[in-house]
């Protein structure tokens, strides 16, 4: 079975400092890892894919096999980072369905 | 940018009702999905649906569930007989190759009184 953890459902961290937010993974197979962010009464948008190895917003993440995890961080977090973010895992080849973790909830304190 | 639109944003519905979501998926994607979420709790996978047919279903799709794509456009849920638990957001997603990430939709609220 999968399974996706994120054991924080609240996270609040001041303007210019790091951000992490955690996730751990559980999948027999080849995981694909996303996180999706949730802004202010928008839709879930895909954030980052752990493939692309792409740096979305200031933010990177990248997959640890070893520990199961795909923590999602930022150097420097900005008030506009404030959300809500999910992490999601896709099985099989791609992402023929997504299983998602509960969320962080992201506040920034200015 | 594309997206994909979800009809109508709140439906209040009777315990024993009908009920049918309505999805627009992006006009050249050819995987669609239904996930939900009860308020508090996470996005749980409902069913996912290609080349006409369902692809994968959960545990949560039971006999009371259905999906139908009646024309180029459309992709529905149908939830036959409302239970108050099926109270939720309901989230449309689509993407055209399984391999690339899902665009979702805003989302319907279900509520079930």
């Amino acid at each position: 079975a999968q399974r996706v953890t994120q054991p924080e459902k609240l996270l609040s961290v001041f303007k210019g400092a790091p951000v992490e937010l955690k996730c751990n993974y559980s999948y027999s197979g080849s995981p694909e890892l996303f996180w999706y962010v949730q802004y202010s009464r928008q839709r879930l948008q895909l954030l980052l894919r752990h493939i692309s190895r792409e740096s979305i917003k200031g933010f990177t993440a990248d997959l640890n096999k070893g520990e199961t995890s795909f923590h999602l961080k930022k150097p420097f977090a900005q008030e506009e980072d404030s959300a809500m973010y999910y992490c999601a895992l896709g099985t099989n080849f791609g992402n023929e369905k997504l299983t998602f973790g509960t969320g962080t909830r992201l506040t920034i304190i200015p | 940018e594309p997206e994909v639109t979800q009809t109508p944003s709140h439906q209040v519905t009777q315990m024993g009702q009908e009920v049918i979501l309505r999805c627009v998926p992006i006009s050249n994607h050819l995987y669609f999905y239904w996930y939900r979420q009860i308020l508090g709790q996470k996005v749980e996978f409902l069913v996912s649906f290609y080349n006409n047919e369902i692809s994968e279903k959960s545990e949560i799709f039971d006999d009371q569930f259905s999906v139908e794509r009646p024309d180029g456009s459309n992709f529905t849920l149908k939830i036959r007989s409302t239970k108050l638990e099926d109270s939720a957001m309901y989230f449309c997603a689509s993407t055209w190759d399984s391999n690339q990430p899902q665009h979702f939709g805003d989302g319907t609220r279900l509520s079930i009184l």
